[in-house]
Parts: C-alpha cells; structure tokens; sequence
C-alpha cells in the first residue's frame, strides 16, 4: 500500500517549452508532497514542499515562477518546469509521507528524467 | 535546518570485502532513513532506525544509530557487485513526518 506513481517517467523537450510532472497517490491521501532534483551521482535535493490546498513553500534558491508546484486534490501534486533550459535538465521524483503501513516514513515516486535538448 | 554528512563520497571495493558507510547529523535524529538508488531510478528504502543504540540487519546490509542519535553506520558484509549504487541517509526534523533531507550520498562500486 502507499504508492505514489509519477509521470512521466522520461521525457525530452525543447528549450522554451514547459514540462508537467505528475505525482498521484493511489490508495492513500497525500496532504504534503516533497519535490526533489537529483543531478549524476549527487544526492537528492529538495526544492520544494506542496500542501493541498495551500502555496507550496521553496527551498531557498528555488525559482518560483520556473517551477511551478500545484496541489489542487488529496491524491494529486504536479510540478510545471517552465520555459525549460538544458540546465534544468536532471531527474526530479516526488516523496509522499505515509504515515502508516510498511515500509512507515515516506514513498517515493519511481522518478522523472526530464532531458532538455 | 537538519543537515547530514555522508562519508565517505564514494567508495570502490573489490567483491566480497566488507564496507562501511557513515552518516553524520548536526541535529539530534528523530528517524534516520537509509536508501538506495541507482541514478535514475527510483529509491529502495533499506532501513529505518529510530531508538538510540538500535541495530537492523536486512540480507548482508547492518544499520545502526549510534547512543546520542547523531550518527549512523551503514555495513555491508561480503560485498556484491548487486550492492553497487548510489547510498543516500534522510532524516526528518523531529517526530513528525516533517521534510526529508539526504546526506551527499556515497556511491559505492563493487568490483567482480
């Protein structure tokens, strides 16, 4: 119990263009979803808290308006990479706490390698 | 906010040699996670440890928390080309299922 499945898995877009990353919660309720950005051999670093219904909260250094975080249902949080660059090119995944069940703590997504050509 | 230390960065052993990895935190742990990746893909949750002095064993992977809950050890016995990947420690601010941060992670080789 306690997935998240996240979409898509790969995907390669023009610079310019923007990118939708979906995280869906399965068979539990997520109110909090964590976004993480992961470069080649490096660790997992968060840049952004989404709660249902409310703002999310970036970490610092974060662009806002570049990626864009909504969190419109219990079971749905999206994340928007606007105006993509090649830079912005890595491996985003989205965290979930379940707060019961086990493994208890968190579920990840399967992650998202976004490629920008 | 919590920040952890991993160490070592990486590590290169041959098959069958034992290893360790060490996470450090500047806070106390409330819950100290380890995973493991391969780039790319998504995370393997390994080990939860909780309880100052508590020791979890799963397969040839030993985790442990040390007394004061500031740092943890991850021990691999009879290392196998399989255990090759990315080894990343999260810890979550105070009991609650607060935002999970990582060390810098160790990648580990195991040479056949």
């Amino acid at each position: 119990g306690a997935v998240v499945s996240q979409h898509p898995s790969r995907v390669i877009c023009k610079s310019g263009t923007s990118v939708k990353i979906e995280c869906r919660s399965l068979d539990f309720q997520a109110t909090t979803m964590f976004w993480y950005r992961q470069f080649p051999k490096q660790s997992l670093m968060l840049m952004a808290t989404s709660n249902e219904g409310s703002k999310a909260t970036y970490e610092q250094g974060v662009e806002k308006d570049k990626f864009l975080i909504n969190h419109a249902s219990l079971t749905l949080s999206t994340l928007t990479v606007t105006s993509a660059h090649p830079e912005d090119s890595s491996f985003y995944i989205c965290s979930a706490p379940k707060r019961q069940g086990v493994p208890y703590g968190y579920t990840f997504g399967s992650g998202t390698r976004l490629t920008v050509v | 906010s919590q920040e952890l230390e991993q160490s070592p960065q990486s590590l290169i052993v041959q098959e069958g040699k034992n290893l360790t990895i060490n996470c450090t935190s500047s806070k106390t742990l409330y819950g100290l996670y380890w995973y493991k990746q391969k780039y790319g893909e998504g995370l393997i949750f390994l080990m939860m440890l909780q309880k100052g002095g508590e020791e979890k064993s799963h397969e040839k992977i030993t985790a442990k928390l040390d007394e004061k809950k500031q740092q943890s050890s991850l021990h691999i016995t009879a290392s196998q080309p399989s255990h090759a990947g990315i080894y990343l420690c999260g810890a979550a601010p105070g009991t609650s299922y607060g935002k999970l941060t990582f060390g810098q992670g160790t990648i580990l080789t195991v040479h056949p």
